[in-house]
């Protein structure tokens, strides 16, 4: 069975510094997806940025950008020039591509961001 | 474009009982996913469905059931309340049969006195 590992319970940044989350996974498939979610407050689950395991560049979305190491099996969120709306709780998941486990996100614990003024 | 919309956003029953929870997709996906968010386990996966089937199941007792509509819309249902069904439960929609990307409802926060 898959699983997600988020060793980091919180971190803190200054505003506009950088910050990275760190993630790492356990796998025996060769292709599946890995995604960072956010959750503010409001407690909905935002998207920030996927990856592809097939795919070596890293994906990279405005400030977010991720470091894939699929070797390694790590998978960490580079937060750029941070501003306070990054403040959040921040999941890292991984789902599968096809079979019986299609549509099932298996989830990290998460990391708490505080971004201090 | 709606988003995922889930009712109610919060809801208080008493052990024992039982509750419906809804989840509306976003007009035009067919697949919708639920998940159990609790401060100890984290986040849990519960059920699929896509196109009216039940595609994919966690591990979770036969309390918890669930079923999508012709129009995509879901419901999840809990038997027999207990104390530690107390969670938020999340919702998520995706447009295809391969979940490329999960759009996620506010949640609804269930309290279990």
């Amino acid at each position: 069975a898959q699983t997600v590992t988020q060793s980091q319970p919180e971190m803190s940044v200054q505003e506009a510094e950088t910050v990275t989350l760190s993630c790492t996974y356990d796998t025996s498939e060769s292709d599946y997806y890995l995604f960072w979610y956010k959750q503010p407050p409001s407690r909905q689950m935002i998207l920030v940025i996927r990856q592809e395991a097939y795919k070596q560049q890293n994906a990279t979305e405005n400030r977010f950008s991720v470091n894939f190491q699929k070797a390694a099996k790590s998978f960490s969120l580079k937060i750029s020039d941070s501003q306070l709306g990054d403040a959040a709780m921040y999941f890292c998941a991984y789902r599968s591509i096809g079979g019986g486990s299609q549509g099932n996100l298996i989830f990290g614990k998460g990391t708490k961001l505080s971004v201090k003024p | 474009k709606a988003g995922v919309t889930q009712t109610p956003r919060y809801l208080i029953k008493t052990r024992g009982q039982q509750v419906t929870l809804s989840c509306s997709p976003i007009s035009g996906h067919r697949s919708v996913s639920w998940y159990q968010q609790t401060p100890g386990q984290g986040l849990q996966f519960l059920f699929e469905y896509f196109s009216e089937t039940q595609r994919n199941k966690g591990n979770f007792p036969g309390r918890f059931s669930g079923r999508q509509f012709s129009n995509s819309r879901s419901e999840m249902n809990v038997s027999t309340l207990e104390l530690g069904d107390s969670a938020l439960y999340l919702c998520a929609s995706s447009s295809n049969s391969f979940n490329t990307e999960a759009f996620f409802g506010q949640g609804t926060r269930l309290t279990v006195v």
